[in-house]
């Protein structure tokens, strides 16, 4: 079965520099999430997407912005880029709000390297 | 958010039950409560999931307490695959924030072959 994908799974930028990352939900789902994880912590919220339109916020920093697409792929730009911002960042997906299994698919994640 | 509270760590054997515990005393009505795990360098992953009545999938149980201030996820017979992070969360039904999942503490399961 197809799951959520995520690109790229590797990433190393330099303090200052801008990053994306992508994620592409699983198939007729049009609920996007977005975590982060730093090393040794807890998943965090940032932010949800449901048919295109910001649905919920995080701890999302204003360095950050995010966004669905009509196809429903979601990306993460991430700006002014610190060390703190080394991190796991998910995606998950589900099959929206209105009808919701109380389940979410998590992608395997991009890792964002800060030097 | 409504809080919940897990033990650090549990240790099992393969092919053992296991019973993680998680209480939410100040769980709302409209709270489910769910569980996922997280394996090592992988993303959460979501284990079950219920309201008041006790649950069952392919891969665990969860039963809740009559009063919804406590719940326990059984893992039937414990797999060296099921050593992970566990994490009992609550989600209110319902609204544009189903999905903002607060993961906490979680519990770090370690299988014993």
């Amino acid at each position: 079965a197809a799951g959520v994908i995520q690109s790229p799974r590797h990433l190393i930028k330099e303090k200052r520099e801008t990053a994306t990352l992508k994620c592409y939900p699983i198939p007729r789902h049009d609920t996007v999430y977005w975590y982060q994880q730093g090393p040794g912590q807890d998943p965090q919220f940032l932010i949800s997407f449901y048919e295109k339109m910001q649905s919920d916020k995080g701890s999302i920093p204003d360095r950050f912005s995010a966004q669905q697409f009509s196809d429903y792929h979601s990306e993460l730009n991430m700006s002014s880029l610190e060390l703190g911002d080394s991190a796991l960042y998910f995606c998950a997906s589900s099959p929206g709000e209105g009808y919701n299994t109380g389940e979410l698919f998590f992608g395997e994640g991009s890792r964002l390297t800060v030097l | 958010d409504a809080k919940t509270t897990q033990p650090n760590s549990m240790e099992s054997n393969e092919e053992e039950p296991v019973h993680l515990p998680c209480n939410h005393s100040t769980i709302s009505g409209t709270d489910y409560i769910h569980w996922y795990r997280q394996l090592p360098s992988q993303g959460p992953e979501y284990v079950i999931h219920g309201l008041t009545s006790n649950v069952n999938n392919r891969m665990a149980s969860l039963a809740i307490a009559e009063d919804r201030k406590s719940s326990t996820l059984i893992l039937h017979r414990a797999t060296l695959r099921d050593a992970a992070v566990y994490y009992c969360i609550l989600a209110n039904a319902g609204g544009t924030s189903y999905g903002k999942l607060t993961f906490g503490q979680g519990t770090i399961l370690t299988v014993h072959p």
